[in-house]
């Protein structure tokens, strides 16, 4: 099955400066990967998605890059605020439904 | 809005007993999952349904069941609980989206204590 690997376990950034996540995967059938933000004691919620026909995608602060031949994928968030500051998930999807998590990534923003 | 609902938030069991854990989704989706949630370990998918009656297992189904009899309501069981089923668990529904995989909504979890 699918194994996603997610860097680093934990980030700590200055507020306003960038933050960056990275994940591989290993099924090159793979098509499908969101990003989740889950703050303490809450549910996680999607934050942005890419899907394996683009490179790369914004929406405002938030960034994700896919690199389909190195089987890698990345989330880019600039500007960091407090309110930044959550576990990140990635995950990868062929077309099954399913989601196959990362180990997520605490991200603090420091004041 | 997409609400997806928990039956309980903390649930504390004794070893050996039965525990059932409801999930509720009011988006008419196709798709329900549950997983759990362990600090470093990410979520793991225990089962997932695709339609009423239907399931597969998912990485971790082991000491689990579930039941799906109605397209809103996905069941997670453990049949005996055991101190190693502590955790945290989420469920989560989706839409069947033309064939694609989509957007997963998660439920608020429950935090389930085996003593």
């Amino acid at each position: 099955g699918e194994n996603v690997e997610q860097h680093p376990s934990t980030l700590s950034v200055q507020e306003g400066d960038s933050a960056v996540i990275k994940c591989t995967y290993s099924d090159s059938a793979s098509n499908y990967f969101p990003w989740y933000k889950q703050e303490l004691g809450k549910r996680p919620q999607l934050i942005i998605d890419i899907r394996s026909n683009v490179g790369e995608k914004k929406d405002q602060r938030i960034a994700v890059t896919l690199n389909k031949t190195a089987k890698h994928f990345s989330l880019h968030i600039t500007e960091t605020q407090p309110e930044d500051s959550a576990v990140y998930f990635c995950a990868a999807s062929t077309n099954d439904y399913k989601l196959s998590f990362g180990a997520g990534t605490t991200v603090t923003v420091r004041a | 809005d997409v609400k997806v609902t928990q039956s309980s938030r903390y649930l504390v069991k004794r070893t050996g007993e039965k525990v059932f854990l409801e999930c509720v989704q009011d988006m008419d989706h196709e798709n329900m999952f549950w997983y759990r949630q362990d600090p470093g370990l990410g979520l793991r998918l225990i089962y997932f349904s695709y339609d009423v009656k239907m399931k597969e297992k998912g990485d971790i189904p082991e000491g689990y069941s579930v039941s799906r009899e109605k397209k809103e309501r996905f069941s997670l069981i453990l049949e005996s609980a055991s101190t190693n089923q502590t955790s945290m668990y989420l469920c989560a529904s989706s839409p069947q989206a033309g064939g694609r995989t989509d957007t997963q909504y998660f439920g608020p979890g429950t935090r389930l204590t085996v003593l």
